[in-house]
């Protein structure tokens, strides 16, 4: 079956670094997505990973080992307006050819003053 | 720029009526996801359209139809709606990327 795994909390103080690990067990892989979704909103793209490594944008990273099945989201310089959940999504082509997102459960993260 | 709309933005029904969703992607985007998030969960994927034609199915229940129209535009149509129904409804669009834009989403109420 298609299996992703996320914590479902984490707590980080504001200006610190923070890791938010996925593990997926997936057929079909195609690539890995990172979102951030505030309470009652839309999710929103953070980044995109289909070939190991590490891909940066401004305070967020994103890096993935397609090996290990597994990729992790940072985030640097934490503000209280990065409060929310972070999904993984992973990408996956069916057996009849379409692409199919697949979302992890989120992990929920707080930042303290 | 120009991004997924969806209306209505909240929807208030009862028990046994209908509602329709409705999802306006991109432009030059050809792909249309529906998803159901309930509260505290992640978004449960229900089901896409490419160039108009169903691509994929998930756990749509029966009760719910959809479609893509000439204009891309897409349209969740759920009957017989159930107390469970409650929840976000999100569209997202996809172009020539893998990506998938989320519109801001239906909150549905079922009472």
């Amino acid at each position: 079956g298609q299996n992703i795994d996320q914590p479902t909390e984490m707590t980080a103080t504001e200006g610190a670094i923070v890791q938010i690990n996925c593990t997926y067990q997936t057929s079909g892989f195609n690539g890995l997505f990172w979102y951030q979704q505030h309470a009652g909103e839309a999710p929103t793209f953070l980044s995109y990973n289909v070939l190991d490594g590490l891909e940066e944008k401004g305070r967020f990273s994103s890096f993935l080992s397609r090996s290990k099945g597994y990729s992790y989201l940072l985030l640097k310089e934490l503000q209280m307006k990065d409060s929310a959940s972070y999904l993984c999504a992973v990408i996956v082509i069916t057996t009849s050819g379409t692409y199919k997102y697949i979302f992890g459960t989120g992990t929920r993260l707080k930042v303290l003053a | 720029a120009a991004g997924v709309i969806q209306s209505p933005r909240h929807l208030i029904k009862e028990k046994r009526e209908t509602a329709t969703l409705k999802c306006y992607p991109i432009p030059r985007h050809d792909t249309v996801y529906w998803y159901q998030q309930g509260p505290g969960q992640d978004p449960q994927f229900l089901i896409s359209f490419y160039e108009k034609m169903q691509s994929d199915k998930g756990s749509i229940p029966d009760r719910f139809s959809a479609q893509q129209f000439s204009d891309y535009h897409s349209e969740l149509n759920m009957s017989s709606l159930e107390l469970g129904d409650s929840a976000l409804y999100f569209c997202a669009s996809g172009g020539d990327t893998d990506t998938q834009y989320f519109g801001p989403g239906t909150r549905l109420t079922v009472l």
